[in-house]
């Protein structure tokens, strides 16, 4: 069964800062799709950015990238210039792409606090 | 686009009464999903529906949790009796069949006194 493990209950980080978030991820299949998704205090849960295994390129929103680690099965979140409204909940998921399972796997998260 | 919509928001009841959690997905997605948040805990997904068809419900308590999807449309969770550990967050998601992505509702806040 995969799991993802986020080791990181709270990050702070200075407005304007950069800060980077941890993930780690176990799994036994070749392909799949790992996502962030920040959870804001109105617990809607929101696609920051996604990773396909089978690219080796890391994945880049505006201020989000991700560092993502194949064989180490590592995937983080860099956020640059870190604004207030980026405070939230961050959830590390996995996703199978094997169609008869496409549930997603998530982490227990970690809160980022920004300071002004 | 109309996101996924859920109600109510909030629910408080004593154990062992009963509840059901409404959820309208994204017109034309196929894949559904019901997830529950415990406080300080990433979401455990508890069903999963491909139209009206059940695709995953391995972590569902099926001896006091139900859930349907009629017509492959909204679907509706319910809780009967209800404990005083079902308190939490009930999250409805939606997506295409081949999207890798899900949009999610706002929840519904459970609390079981």
């Amino acid at each position: 069964a995969q799991t993802v493990t986020q080791s990181q209950p709270e990050m702070s980080v200075q407005e304007a800062e950069t800060v980077t978030l941890s993930c780690t991820y176990d799994t036994s299949e070749s392909d799949y799709y790992l996502f962030w998704y920040k959870q804001p205090p109105s617990r809607q849960m929101i696609l920051v950015i996604r990773q396909e295994a089978y690219k080796q390129q890391n994945a880049t929103e505006n201020r989000f990238s991700v560092n993502f680690q194949k064989a180490a099965k590592s995937f983080s979140l860099k956020i640059s210039d870190s604004q207030l409204g980026d405070a939230a909940m961050y959830f590390c998921a996995y996703r199978s792409a094997d169609p008869g399972t496409y549930k997603y796997i998530f982490g227990t998260g970690t809160r980022l606090k920004v300071l002004a | 686009e109309a996101g996924v919509a859920q109600s109510p928001r909030y629910k408080i009841i004593e154990k062992r009464q009963s509840v059901a959690f409404w959820c309208n997905p994204i017109s034309g997605h196929a894949t559904l999903y019901w997830y529950q948040q415990i406080l300080g805990q990433g979401p455990k997904l508890l069903i999963q529906f491909q139209n009206n068809g059940v695709v995953d419900d391995s972590q569902l308590p099926k001896d006091r949790f139900s859930a349907e999807r009629l017509k492959g449309v909204d679907s509706t969770l319910k809780i009967q009796p209800a404990k005083l550990e079902d308190s939490a967050v009930y999250l409805c998601a939606s997506s295409l069949v081949l999207s890798t992505e899900a949009f999610f509702g706002q929840g519904t806040r459970l609390t079981v006194v």
